[in-house]
């Protein structure tokens, strides 16, 4: 149980466009969702937490217009990152909170974006 | 002073040997701690919620003092499997989670 599922798992895009990624909960319904980012050899830095039906919060120096959520149900949050750069390439996993459940989180397996 | 903070190691033992990581938490009042472990280029994976009372699971035993603000994380007869590294999460009242940057550890064959 407790299943959660990131795609793509990785993917390359040019300067300038966006790529949409997709975190959904397989078999259990979450109320919130969190966005990480991870750069190589560096701890997981959390960049948002999306409740479902509102707007996302996002972390201090996390541009929102930059790296838009949406959480539109209880099993599905994406993450869209607009106007990719190089400097945006990273590891992004996201993770997810049972509606019953305790304070656990379970990752997806990540996404790995490589801006060229 | 960050909210979490833990060693990175990073800790090389041979396999067979006991080993301990401890995390220390800056929030007093800090509701439920956990364990992660994440493999190389790999999403983290819950390893154990950490009870009051302290909890084992296998060879792995969790022990929370809140006195002094830290969690703990022992392994006994350590694999070539344990090596990975270990993160440890605090979860706090107002629903923040904040995560240590992680222990490293390699088991030597």
């Amino acid at each position: 149980g407790a299943v959660v599922s990131q795609h793509p798992s990785w993917v390359i895009c040019k300067s300038g466009t966006s790529v949409k990624i997709e975190c959904r909960s397989l078999d259990f319904q979450a109320t919130t969702m969190f966005w990480y980012r991870q750069f190589p050899k560096q701890s997981l830095m959390l960049m948002a937490t999306s409740n479902e039906g509102s707007k996302a919060t996002y972390e201090q120096g996390v541009e929102k217009d930059k790296f838009l959520i949406n959480h539109a149900s209880l099993t599905l949050s994406t993450l869209t990152v607009t106007s990719a750069h190089p400097e945006d390439s990273s590891f992004y996993i996201c993770s997810a909170r049972e509606v019953s459940g305790g304070y656990e989180q379970y990752f997806g397996p990540g996404t790995r974006l490589t801006v060229t | 002073r960050k909210e979490v903070e833990q060693d990175p190691g990073p800790f090389n033992v041979p396999e067979g040997a006991t080993v301990a990581f401890n995390c220390t938490y800056s929030n007093s009042a800090s509701q439920s701690f956990f364990w992660y472990r994440q493999d190389c280029r790999k999403e983290p994976k819950l390893l154990m919620s950490v009870y009051s009372s302290g909890n084992e699971d296998g060879s792995f035993t969790a022990q929370l003092n809140r006195a002094s603000q830290y969690i703990s994380l022992l392994i006994r007869d350590s694999k070539l499997s344990d090596s990975a590294t270990y993160l440890c999460v605090v979860h706090t009242t107002g629903n923040q989670f904040y995560f240590g940057t992680g222990t490293s550890l390699t088991v030597i064959p």
